[in-house]
This record gives C-alpha cells, sequence and structure tokens, in this order.
C-alpha cells in the first residue's frame, strides 16, 4: 500500500502556479520523497526528490516541511502540457509502489 | 537518468497465444528491473522484481507461471504473458533499478490487447 494521500483530482490555469499537496504522516528519517507525473499512455516521468530540504530543478519545486509529514510540489507556471496524473511516492526499500496520484488539469 | 527502452509499445495477441515484452537498460548495468502493469484508469501496480542472474521475485497475487520474467543479462530483462486471456490486456511498465536514490527512468510502456 502506498504511504501516500493525495488530492484526487485538482485545476490550473495555464501560466499560473500549480501547488500539488502530498501527506506522508508515516514517513521514516531514511525515506524520500518523490515526484513523478504521467500523461495519458505514456511511462511515468521523474520529476524532483528530496529527503528534507527543498529542492528546486528545472522541471519543478519540491517544498517539504520540518517535521517531513507533507510536502508539496510546485509547478511555477503551468502549461497546458503539464496535464497529467502526479504521483508523490514515498520510498520503501528500492521499489516505487504507486498511489492513486492527483490527475492535474491546467486550463487555458 | 537512464535511458530505457521497451519493445514492443504496443501488441494485439489471440487468447491463448503468449507475448513477450522487452525491457532495455541502455547505458546502465542494471541487475535489478522492476515490473508493473497498468489497467484503465487505474493506477501502477508493482508486479515483480526481476534480479540479473537469479528468480525474479513476485507481489502477492501476481502469478508466476503466467507472467515469466527472465533477466539473463544486466542490460535485459523480459517479461513473457503465457497463455493469455482478455483479463491480461494492460498497460505493462519496466524500469531499472538505479541502486542509489536518484529518480527511475521508465519504459515508454508496452499496451498489450488480448482478443
Amino acid at each position: 500500500d502506498a504511504k501516500t494521500t493525495q488530492p484526487p483530482s485538482m485545476d490550473c490555469a495555464e501560466g499560473r502556479a500549480a501547488n500539488l499537496p502530498c501527506n506522508h504522516s508515516t514517513i521514516s528519517g531514511n525515506e524520500y520523497v518523490y515526484w513523478y507525473r504521467q500523461i495519458h499512455s505514456q511511462g511515468p516521468q521523474y520529476i524532483i526528490h528530496g529527503l528534507k530540504n527543498n529542492e528546486t530543478n528545472e522541471m519543478a519545486s519540491l517544498i517539504i516541511t520540518e517535521d517531513r509529514k507533507s510536502s508539496t510540489l510546485i509547478l511555477p507556471h503551468a502549461t497546458l502540457r503539464d496535464t497529467a496524473v502526479y504521483y508523490c511516492i514515498v520510498r520503501e526499500r528500492n521499489d516505487m509502489r504507486f498511489g492513486a496520484g492527483t490527475r492535474l488539469t491546467v486550463k487555458p | 537518468g537512464a535511458v530505457v527502452s521497451q519493445h514492443p509499445s504496443w501488441v494485439i495477441c489471440k487468447s491463448g497465444t503468449s507475448v513477450k515484452i522487452e525491457c532495455r537498460s541502455l547505458d546502465f548495468q542494471a541487475t535489478t528491473m522492476f515490473w508493473y502493469r497498468q489497467f484503465p484508469k487505474q493506477s501502477l501496480m508493482l508486479m515483480a522484481t526481476s534480479n540479473e542472474g537469479s528468480k525474479a521475485t513476485y507481489e502477492q497475487g501476481v502469478e508466476k507461471d503466467k507472467f515469466l520474467i527472465n533477466h539473463a543479462s544486466l542490460t535485459l530483462s523480459t517479461l513473457t504473458v503465457t497463455s493469455a486471456h482478455p483479463e491480461d490486456s494492460s498497460f505493462y511498465i519496466c524500469t531499472p533499478d538505479r541502486g542509489d536514490s536518484g529518480g527511475y527512468t521508465f519504459g515508454s510502456g508496452t499496451r498489450l490487447t488480448v482478443v
């Protein structure tokens, strides 16, 4: 079973920031938080990951709360191509176990 | 990230036949490969973990005799769906284990339709 909870769906206006929340209240000290997204009929795409510090790359920013029980993925300027299902995963052992994710719809 | 090639991207087969799906790690020696399947409108479910040179480990509820996994080299893992039935129709996806904390690169997936 996935160790994360995400809202099933969200909408975002094109050009605005998309903030996707994730709860992982049972995360343990050495577990990372990963974010992937899946565009229809494609394999998942890695976005970003972090342990306890906030992270930023060319795709997104990851904000992890100090107690590590939740995190937020931020897409700073969402485009229509960012419409996808976004998965927040707490890594157990070596494998990635996916929850239901959040379906983000970016609207013009 | 790693470069992963999955083949075929889609396949249609008749009930009772077998289908082989290949997953190649093109720039990375993968001792472990993860296989997932995804039914329509559902999330990815881990099916099995293939290990180079040894037997694969299967998740609960996945029939090892039906989903044969071979990981004969560090760059190739194959999943064979034997005696396929319409309920096996799904999207099958692989990813090699990097062995570190980095993000995984997934194959582009294989859409299997059994008629």
